[in-house]
């Protein structure tokens, strides 16, 4: 099955911690995003990638940090510079073919993380 | 800069009653419009889009959005609601800033 895997779904961390959401894909696309969630205020563009080793911040990029050394991996760290870290992350990805052509994203079952 | 504007946070419905879920975008050049929908702590799913062509665009569950160039406009509607269909809907915009844009949702809660 083709799709996009977040791991964990729940996370706990001590404040001052930093720590890192996995997200996979096997749809072989070429564009990922990280999205944070919070009530009311819809989903706000941390960071994104439209091509393997290289990335873009997005809206709220403070405090995060993340990598695109293959294809289909595109982790984000939430380092303790973060200074309200708990929410819940959506990652998602996108074709980005030749033509451009926009298609929808795809995402994956979020991770939500609550720093006590 | 792109934008999306969901006017209504909160949208109670009987069951079986119609629906509409507004959403205005900004945008200075050509758009693709989506609606995704959420459950409780799950990730969004694709519910329709408009990426070109006829300018009502119908999702299989029955909801249909039609594109509004003039009112730049995407609203979604179903003409019966169920209760399945409470959950969150985020209109979203994808222009020449190659990436989505999202709007702040609109909870639909379906009452018995």
């Amino acid at each position: 099955d083709g799709g996009i895997t977040q791991s964990p779904k729940y996370l706990f961390r001590k404040e001052g911690q930093n720590v890192t959401l996995s997200c996979e894909q096997n749809l072989n696309h070429d564009a990922m995003y990280w999205y944070r969630q919070d009530p009311g205020q819809g989903l706000r563009l941390i960071y994104y990638s439209q091509i393997v080793n290289d990335f873009q911040k997005g809206d709220i990029a403070e405090g995060y940090s993340v990598s695109r050394e293959k294809k289909e991996s595109f982790p984000l760290t939430v380092t303790s510079a973060q200074k309200n870290p708990t929410a819940f992350y959506l990652c998602a990805s996108s074709i980005r073919g030749l033509m451009d052509m926009n298609t929808e994203a795809f995402f994956g079952q979020g991770t939500r993380l609550t720093v006590v | 800069a792109q934008s999306v504007t969901q006017l209504d946070s909160q949208v109670p419905v009987f069951e079986e009653a119609p629906v509409e879920l507004r959403c205005n975008y900004s945008s200075s050049v050509s758009v693709y419009l989506f609606w995704y929908v959420q459950y409780p702590n799950q990730g969004l799913q694709l519910l329709l889009k408009y990426l070109s062509g006829s300018t009502l665009v119908e999702s299989i569950n029955g909801f249909e959005a039609e594109f509004n160039k003039s009112q730049t406009s995407f609203h979604l509607r179903k003409p019966s609601v169920h209760i399945s269909d409470t959950a969150e809907y985020f209109c979203a915009v994808d222009g020449s800033a190659r990436q989505l844009t999202f709007g702040s949702g609109t909870q639909l809660t379906v009452l018995p």
